[in-house]
């Protein structure tokens, strides 16, 4: 049974570019939830995704954003990115939108330079 | 605004012996809290949960305590093993089963097992 994977492991950007993450969630699972970590940090949530909608958000502004497709995998948009922008960015899957344990992935480690 | 604090970054314990990891929360809307392990390149793997409602939750090795009154928990392992070394997240929500949940974590708290 796979767990929550994420694509890539590793990305290197300029200043100012896009950025596309991706996350499949855990077998069974229907909403997913982004996170990013800065380092020495614990994560700070982003967003959580069901039935393709954004249901909740952290505080974080516009230049972030989602999708969640019919099959329950998201994508995580940053644009305009910034130096503070590098980060380890996780996603995590629940069971369902009020489950109380998430499941997260490897990860996918954001350099802006 | 820290609503959940780890105020120790780190904690050396011997092999075999206790390790206790501490987590204060300013926030009395949280009603449920989770423990997180973390191995270096691999994601948050969720290791023990306790609702409001009980003070104690154990798992094997792994037995949390909360403190509703204090706004503390602590995660206790015994014993400790090399294979637990890693970096201890707790995490808060207020409330699972009530609609989209947002997990707020503390800083982490870096476990050494010495042999």
């Amino acid at each position: 049974d796979a767990g929550v994977t994420q694509s890539p492991t590793h990305l290197i950007k300029t200043r100012g570019q896009q950025v596309t993450l991706r996350c499949s969630p855990k077998s069974g699972h229907d909403t997913v939830s982004w996170y990013q970590q800065a380092l020495g940090q614990g994560p700070q949530f982003i967003f959580q995704y069901y039935e393709e909608e954004e249901r909740q958000r952290g505080n974080f502004p516009d230049r972030f954003s989602g999708h969640q497709f019919p099959n329950y995998s998201s994508e995580l948009n940053v644009n305009a990115l910034l130096l503070g922008d590098s980060a380890l960015y996780l996603c995590a899957s629940s069971l369902y939108v009020g489950a109380p344990e998430a499941f997260f992935g490897q990860g996918t480690r954001l350099t802006v330079v | 605004d820290q609503q959940v604090k780890q105020n120790s970054p780190s904690l050396s314990v011997q092999e075999g012996r206790i390790s206790i990891l501490n987590c204060d929360y300013t926030n009395s809307m949280f009603d449920y809290f989770l423990w997180y392990k973390k191995y270096p390149a691999e994601g948050p793997t969720f290791l023990i949960s306790i609702s409001s409602i009980k003070d104690k939750n154990e798992d094997g090795r792994f037995t949390v305590f909360l403190n509703k009154s204090a706004k503390h928990l602590s995660l206790h392992i015994v014993p400790s093993q090399p294979g637990d070394s890693a970096v201890y997240f707790c995490a808060a929500s207020e409330g699972p089963f009530q609609g989209a949940q947002k997990l707020v974590f503390g800083q982490g708290t870096r476990l050494t097992i010495n042999p």
